[in-house]
């Protein structure tokens, strides 16, 4: 079965980078992902595919600060040179041909 | 540049019905899969239903099949949602989304169920 974990919450602190782990179920780690943002009482917004040899496409006006990588089944999202309104939760996506799979999200605090 | 607007939610008594529209433009809707995402309240996102570019493919999440019908409109780029003996579980933002990996999103409607 086709699943993605993420931890439910990260912190950093302003100026600081993060990296958020997603991490995909047994069998599928050659598996592509989606990463996505959602602020506060906002839509979410897509920030890059993240393929499993760690090449990424960005989204349109996506800042050179989100960055993308891979190990194994573990696909990143790191943040650096944290701002206040990175503060929000991300979701990991992928998907089959007859399916969409979203990890839980982790809320990400900026102290 | 791309845009996704949904409409159609409301507030609606356990058992009802509700269509959800989304009105796409900005890219040529015939060349992509489409998808709808919901999100209840405090929680996470949730896949719900695709149709692929020619409107005869259609997937659902467990929860929703039977109950749930995906269809697109590729002379109007419109993706709709018919929504039929809904449950207060159901209850949540509906959203609209692109492609394989949700390149672009609406800004959501919002479905009530509440007797």
């Amino acid at each position: 079965q086709l699943v993605l974990t993420q931890s439910p919450s990260a912190s950093a602190s302003l100026g600081a980078s993060v990296k958020l782990t997603c991490t995909l179920s047994s069998g599928h780690s050659s598996y592509a992902i989606a990463w996505h943002q959602q602020q506060p009482e906002k839509g979410p917004r897509y920030l890059m595919k993240l393929n499993s040899d760690g090449s990424h496409n960005k989204g349109d006006g996506i800042p050179d600060r989100f960055s993308g990588s891979s190990s194994g089944p573990e696909r990143y999202l790191t943040i650096s040179s944290l701002q206040s309104e990175d503060e929000a939760d991300y979701y990991c996506q992928t998907w089959g041909s007859d399916i969409r799979v979203f990890g839980g999200g982790t809320k990400l605090t900026v102290l | 540049q791309v845009h996704l607007v949904e409409s159609g939610g409301g507030v609606v008594q356990p058992g009802g019905s509700l269509r959800l529209s989304c009105a796409a433009s900005g890219f040529t809707f015939s060349n992509y899969v489409m998808h709808w995402v919901r999100q209840a309240p405090g929680k996470g996102l949730e896949w719900v239903a695709i149709v692929s570019y020619d409107g005869y493919k259609k997937y659902y999440t467990d929860s929703v099949k039977g109950r749930f019908t995906v269809s697109r409109d590729n002379a109007k780029n419109t993706l709709s949602l018919q929504m039929t003996s809904l449950r207060v579980e159901d209850t949540a933002v509906y959203y609209c989304a692109r492609d394989i990996s949700s390149d672009y999103w609406g800004q959501g409607t919002l479905v009530t169920v509440s007797s």
